[in-house]
């Protein structure tokens, strides 16, 4: 089975602009994750969506919004990009309700750059 | 709230050698643990998780970790380090009833010959 794939791997914006990031979970994963993870940190929490609903937030702006599809796939966008935003950001899915025992299964990243 | 120290910024190990990566963790009731490693350009992969039982928990290639209440730590382990080891390490904390963990700043692990 395919692992939790996201898109795209890389990418370049600059300051203002939006973004829009893409993950797909692994077959039958209903929840969805977003963190971010700054150069030398540990990932942060953004958003947590279960069952197309949101179930939890991080402490991130409003410029930073994100769904998930009746098939399960997310989107994180991003508005008015800062130099800040520049990260790896880390989409993970998980079988069950999303609660924190639900061991998460992390795809590879979209590596964003603001310049 | 959780929090996670993780107070190693980075470990160089000889091939062979034992390992100890260090983690504590800040949270009123019991919480759930993780260690996570992260390869250059990958995402994070689960090596094994804490949530209740059993103190000493076997995970993936070989490496175990402790939950130490009286110490709050949750410490990872491995007898013998391969080159392969070499990565990036988390730990992170889960509070029972959310749905988001909160992750160390990692330890970056070195392995030399």
């Amino acid at each position: 089975d395919a692992g939790v794939t996201q898109s795209p791997t890389h990418l370049i914006k600059t300051r203002g602009q939006q973004v829009t990031l893409r993950c797909s979970p692994i077959s039958g994963h209903k929840s969805v994750s977003w963190y971010q993870q700054v150069l030398g940190q540990g990932p942060q929490f953004i958003f947590q969506y279960y069952e197309k609903e949101e179930r939890g937030r991080g402490n991130f702006p409003d410029r930073f919004s994100a769904r998930q599809f009746p098939n399960y796939s997310s989107e994180l966008n991003v508005n008015a990009l800062l130099l800040g935003d520049s990260a790896l950001y880390l989409c993970a899915s998980s079988p069950q309700t999303g609660r924190a025992r639900s061991p998460l299964h992390f795809g590879n990243g979209t590596r964003l750059t603001v310049t | 709230a959780q929090s996670v120290t993780q107070p190693d910024i980075h470990i160089t190990v000889s091939e062979g050698a034992s390992l100890e990566l260090r983690c504590n963790y800040s949270y009123g009731a019991t919480p759930y643990l993780f260690w996570y490693v992260q390869s250059p350009g990958q995402g994070l992969q689960l090596l094994l998780k804490y949530f209740s039982g059993d103190t000493l928990v076997q995970g993936i290639k070989g490496f175990e970790a402790e939950f130490k209440r009286s110490q709050s730590s949750f410490n990872l382990r491995k007898p013998s380090v391969h080159w392969s080891d070499a990565a990036e390490y988390f730990c992170a904390v889960g509070a029972t009833g959310a749905n988001n963990l909160f992750f160390g700043t990692g330890t970056r692990l070195t392995v030399i010959p």
